[in-house]
């Protein structure tokens, strides 16, 4: 247990559908990060969030929406997706200073298959 | 631009030998160095970290890496492997702007 919890852990979805991911951390970091881990590229980073503010976005494209309402939570909403985007999406925290030292926990991943 | 290399795909070792996992980084500024292991269909886990001071760290489960700053490398070791270290281990280097760069991974496996 990392401290860092993530639901649903497994979600099939329809290009069409649309739902969201659920990541929640209890450690009191104050940045939160969405990666995406497919066979084809092992650690994609999709989203940075520190202080509740978006940092980085890595050109991901629109059908992923994060939003982070507070420092302990933090969202991934899907829309319109495709079957490429099938994967393991994980999320992590990590205390952000500006001597960059803190090391990330985890969250568990939500496989995603989009049919 | 900071990254990192994890020359192996796969490393494979019998139980009771000793294992190196390889890392080199590039990173403008002082590393921070970080190992995280991933078991299958888990998250990543935390290992240990090179921040500054002494060139060997030691880490969770008698694993340890070996900061060598004149070849930018910061191997994994542990020097005797067991079965259940069998996983998915990634690299991640943290340059002074905070952005964490991980290695594309390297798959171990511990034979009994």
């Amino acid at each position: 247990e990392t401290g860092v919890t993530q639901t649903p852990r497994h979600l099939v979805m329809g290009m069409t559908n649309k739902k969201s991911l659920k990541c929640e951390q209890h450690l009191g970091h104050n940045a939160m990060y969405w990666y995406k881990q497919s066979a084809k590229k092992p650690l994609e980073l999709m989203f940075v969030y520190s202080l509740e503010e978006r940092v980085e976005n890595n050109s991901v494209p629109s059908r992923f929406s994060p939003e982070c309402p507070n420092s302990s939570h933090l969202f991934l909403h899907l829309h319109t997706l495709q079957p490429e985007d099938s994967a393991l999406y994980l999320c992590a925290s990590s205390q952000f200073t500006t001597s960059g030292s803190g090391e990330q926990y985890f969250g568990p991943g939500t496989r995603l298959t989009v049919t | 631009a900071q990254s990192v290399a994890q020359p192996e795909d796969q490393v494979n070792v019998a139980e009771g030998n000793p294992l190196t996992v390889k890392c080199t980084y590039s990173v403008s500024g002082n590393p921070y160095l970080f190992w995280y292991v991933q078991y299958p269909n888990r998250g990543l886990q935390f290992l240990l970290k090179y921040i500054t001071g002494d060139n060997l760290v030691k880490g969770s489960y008698g694993f340890e890496a070996e900061f060598n700053k004149s070849q930018t490398s910061f191997h994994l070791k542990k020097p005797s492997a067991l079965v259940s270290d069998s996983a998915l281990y990634f690299c991640a280097v943290r340059g002074n702007a905070g952005k964490s760069t991980f290695g594309d991974g390297t798959t171990l496996t511990v034979k009994p």
